[in-house]
């Protein structure tokens, strides 16, 4: 079995500073993990991903996220926060054999404020 | 590239009418997924398709749910009777084979059930 945890529904942040998204999963294999933004009224858009290697990986928009083997976690975070940067967040996780299907945490809206 | 085509964005019905959802892929892509997303939750696996084979259905509600993706392209998600906890997004999404590639989606299906 596969599940990921967001344990914040909100996090608020000004702009300008930096933020964090927190993420934990457990899977019983090798886990890819995924984050996704969502916009109002919109479908989920790929930010980034962890496969292997590095354990910092960069991607869309600034965000960054950093693979915690020991603490099972992949917070997203960003140094300089936007107005703009206000959405939904989920983070999701697939096991690298068998089911391929993504499952997802249960999101965390981000709110920065001006 | 295109990205995932759904089909339609909005639709609202009274509850034991039927709707049917329309999806077309990435072009290549050969597993595609539909997921449904209720207000406040993360997305949760429907259905995933192989081409035109079922991978995963075990999260699909048989008795009124049912997908078919015909020539391993388009896919079409019905539901009948609806029930008003249908009320929701209806996320399709395509993938290439890996399972560390990125599964990319659409903009949604937003059903309301009244």
């Amino acid at each position: 079995a596969q599940s990921v945890a967001q344990p914040e529904d909100q996090v608020n942040v000004a702009e300008g500073n930096p933020l964090t998204v927190k993420c934990t999963y457990s899977v019983s294999g090798n886990p890819y993990l995924f984050w996704y933004v969502q916009y109002p009224n919109r479908g989920l858009q790929f930010l980034l991903k962890y496969i292997t290697g590095d354990n910092l990986v960069k991607g869309s928009y600034g965000f960054e996220a950093e693979f915690n083997k020991s603490q099972t976690s992949f917070h997203l975070k960003k140094p300089s926060a936007l107005v703009s940067d206000s959405a939904l967040y989920f983070c999701a996780v697939r096991m690298d054999t068998g089911r391929r299907a993504l499952t997802f945490g249960s999101g965390t809206r981000l709110q920065v404020q001006p | 590239e295109a990205g995932v085509a759904q089909s339609p964005r909005y639709k609202i019905i009274e509850k034991r009418q039927s709707v049917a959802f329309w999806c077309n892929p990435i072009s290549g892509h050969a597993t595609l997924y539909w997921y449904q997303q209720i207000l406040g939750q993360g997305p949760k696996l429907l259905i995933q398709f192989q081409n035109n084979g079922v991978v995963d259905d075990s999260q699909l509600p048989k008795d009124r749910f049912s997908a078919e993706r015909l020539k391993g392209v388009d896919s079409t998600l019905k539901i009948q009777p609806a029930k008003l906890e249908d009320s929701a997004v209806y996320l399709c999404a395509s993938s290439s084979g890996y399972s560390g590639n990125t599964i990319y989606f659409g903009e949604g299906s937003w059903l309301t059930v009244v």
